[in-house]
């Protein structure tokens, strides 16, 4: 089991250059979701998925898009990239079914620059 | 709305003194509360949980107890070592919105001299 897996490790892009980070889960988990980290700020949650074919927004959405075409994966795709989008940004996933517990599974982390 | 409240860091500590990090929680019904770790240059991990009230989570020598009558959550920890060094994130389970979802605090940073 390699757990969630999050590629690439680190990215340096220029304003409005558009980029896929990549997630993958093998635990055949329905939730995955997409968060960011800045200093003092947590974790905010971007966009979410509790199962193929199904995605919906959180708390910060603007400038990102998702989508899950299979339980596996889940790419976010920024579209134009701008400074305010440099972050750590983590994939998690956790199993949605009985006895429900919430327990996320986080990914390694992608350190985006934007410049 | 629902909401995590945690002490803010940076918490500096000797090796060996005891730990507690404060978490406070505001939440209609019943969420699951979790504290999860990150080390350096690391995704979080989950160090423990708690899914009713009076449950109490351990891990690692860490301990934490759910508290309704005072919508606590804090971690303990009797003697912390340099190893402990990390970010701790307190969470909960969203219980008005989506299946999955965890609402989480915005972290302390524990650093532990030897």
């Amino acid at each position: 089991n390699a757990g969630v897996t999050q590629t690439p490790k680190f990215q340096v892009l220029k304003t409005g250059q558009s980029m896929t980070l990549q997630c993958a889960q093998d635990m055949n988990h329905e939730y995955m979701s997409w968060y960011r980290q800045d200093p003092g700020m947590g974790l905010r949650l971007i966009h979410y998925s509790v199962g193929a074919g199904i995605t919906d927004q959180g708390e910060v959405p603007n400038g990102y898009n998702v989508s899950r075409s299979t339980t596996e994966d889940f790419p976010l795709r920024l579209l134009s990239a701008a400074p305010s989008q440099t972050s750590v940004y983590f994939c998690a996933s956790s199993y949605t079914g009985q006895p429900l517990t919430n327990e996320q599974y986080f990914g390694p982390g992608t350190r985006l620059t934007v410049t | 709305g629902n909401s995590v409240t945690q002490m803010e860091g940076p918490v500096t500590l000797s090796e060996e003194a005891f730990l507690t990090i404060n978490c406070t929680y505001t939440a209609t019904g019943y969420p699951s509360l979790f504290w999860y770790v990150q080390y350096p240059g690391e995704g979080l991990q989950l160090l423990l949980k708690a899914t009713k009230a009076d449950d109490k989570g351990s891990n690692k020598g860490f301990e934490a107890t759910y508290r309704k009558e005072t919508t606590s959550f804090h971690l303990e920890k009797g003697s912390v070592q340099v190893s402990d060094s990390a970010v701790y994130f307190c969470a909960l389970s969203d219980p008005g919105g989506s299946q999955g979802n965890l609402i989480f605090g915005k972290g302390t940073k524990l650093s532990v001299k030897p």
